[in-house]
């Protein structure tokens, strides 16, 4: 069955300095991989997604990930945190060939200090 | 664009009671689900569609269920709502495997 583990329940990252939030799988196959991010009392917005080629993906807010087969992760990056960026952020992977089941990790709450 | 509409925002069920939360979505996407919130367990999908008259189970879909008549409606019945049901509900759709899903505002549950 397919999952998805962020190991980290809470990243804390100074304004400016990068930041890393990490992301793991497990498919049988290649999968689909998505980042979403939750501001408080909102739905999930879309950030990005890796479906092929390019293992670095770009998206939206300035945000990328890293795609790495052999060690099933799709860890997401930004090279110079805002304030504006704490929030909640949630991995997502989906089976190629699967009927559709999108299935999300625990999220990782992002907080950027001034 | 509406995108995915959900209703009520809000709800407060006694125990034993039955409900139906909605679910629309305009931009004709085959595929469509059901998550609940709770915290420290991210999103898990209750139940999930691919289309019009197909629908299949997800991660818990014990005490809920679901049809699929139309592309645009996927509504998520509570049979006999239980304390442990409190939640934060939310759709999503899709056009297909390799998209990314809209999601809607959410319905917040709660069962006394």
């Amino acid at each position: 069955a397919q999952s998805v583990a962020q190991p980290e329940d809470q990243v804390n990252v100074a304004e400016g300095n990068p930041l890393t939030v990490k992301c793991t799988y497990s498919v049988s196959g290649n999968p689909y991989l998505f980042w979403y991010v939750q501001y408080p009392n909102r739905g999930l917005q879309f950030l990005l997604k890796y479906i092929t080629g390019d293992n670095l993906v770009k998206g939206s807010y300035g945000f990328e990930a890293e795609f790495n087969k052999s060690q099933t992760s799709f860890h997401l990056k930004k090279p110079s945190a805002l304030v504006s960026d704490s929030a909640l952020y949630f991995c997502a992977v989906r089976e190629r060939g699967n009927t559709g089941k999108l299935i999300f990790g625990q999220g990782t709450t992002l907080q950027v200090k001034p | 664009n509406a995108g995915v509409t959900q209703t009520p925002k809000f709800q407060v069920l006694k125990t034993g009671q039955s409900m139906t939360l909605q679910c629309a979505q305009d931009m004709n996407h085959e595929y469509m689900s059901w998550y609940r919130q709770d915290p420290g367990m991210g999103l898990r999908l209750i139940h999930y569609s691919v289309g019009a008259g197909i629908t299949d189970q997800g991660e818990v879909p014990n005490g809920y269920n679901v049809s699929r008549s139309t592309t645009e409606d996927f509504p998520l019945r509570l049979l006999s709502a239980a304390p442990s049901q409190t939640s934060v509900y939310f759709c999503a759709s899709s056009s297909g495997f390799h998209t990314e899903a809209f999601f809607g505002q959410g319905t917040r549950l709660t069962v006394v």
